[in-house]
């Protein structure tokens, strides 16, 4: 079936520094591509999504990139500040659903002062 | 604007009782969807409501799991008996537009402890 890998799983960066994070997907009729900021004891909030039709695109600090031959986007956070620290999932719509998302497994980022 | 409402935050029963979720999305929504996030993994869809329709209940496990969303606005989640591999929280979340992709607003989400 169709699946979401994300790495890593864990990421740990200095206050001020980039932070990378990597999605794959696996259904080529995926076309559009959300990513999620999970805090401790919340729900999942929205902070930037793509669709297909667009390579990049940018939001302040948060950054999204979507390569559709090779399959695979990523969040590029810069300028990290203590308040980023939280849990992040990317997620793809699977084709031709109206809305349906599967997600990626979740990367724990900290930002250490 | 009032964000979705899930109750209770948290609950623990033993593994064979019955427990039910209640969501309220966000006013407006015509999609409402449930999602079983176990810890360390990222929500996975049960089932998806348009207005008071059932949409994709594709992964819901029928044989204990049930939903309803009646007259299209609250939603109850029902796990009934539950076992041990049900803990874990459960997210409501709503959209706004009937179909097409566009932001999912989550709930806090139900906790839920199988003893």
């Amino acid at each position: 079936g169709e699946n979401v890998e994300q790495h890593p799983s864990t990421l740990s960066v200095q206050e001020g520094d980039s932070a990378v994070i990597k999605c794959t997907y696996s259904d080529s009729a995926s076309n559009y591509f959300p990513w999620y900021k999970q805090e401790l004891g919340k729900g999942p909030q929205l902070i930037i999504d793509i669709r297909s039709n667009v390579g990049e695109k940018k939001d302040q600090r948060i950054a999204v990139t979507l390569n559709k031959t090779a399959k695979h986007f990523s969040l590029h956070i810069t300028e990290t500040q203590p308040e980023d620290s939280a849990v992040y999932f990317c997620a793809a719509s699977i084709g031709g659903s109206q809305g349906n998302l599967i997600f990626g497994k979740g990367t724990k980022l900290s930002v250490k002062p | 604007e009032a964000g979705v409402a899930q109750s209770p935050r948290y609950k623990i029963i033993e593994k064979r009782q019955s427990v039910a979720f209640w969501c309220n999305p966000i006013s407006g929504h015509a999609t409402l969807y449930w999602y079983q996030q176990i810890l360390g993994q990222g929500p996975k869809l049960l089932i998806q409501f348009q207005n008071n329709g059932v949409v994709d209940d594709s992964q819901l496990p029928k044989d204990r799991f049930s939903a309803e969303r009646l007259k299209g606005v609250d939603s109850t989640l029902k796990i009934q008996p539950a076992k041990l591999e049900d803990s874990a929280v459960y997210l409501c979340a709503s959209s706004y537009l009937a179909g097409g992709y566009n932001e999912q607003f989550f709930g806090p989400g139900t906790r839920l402890t199988v003893l």
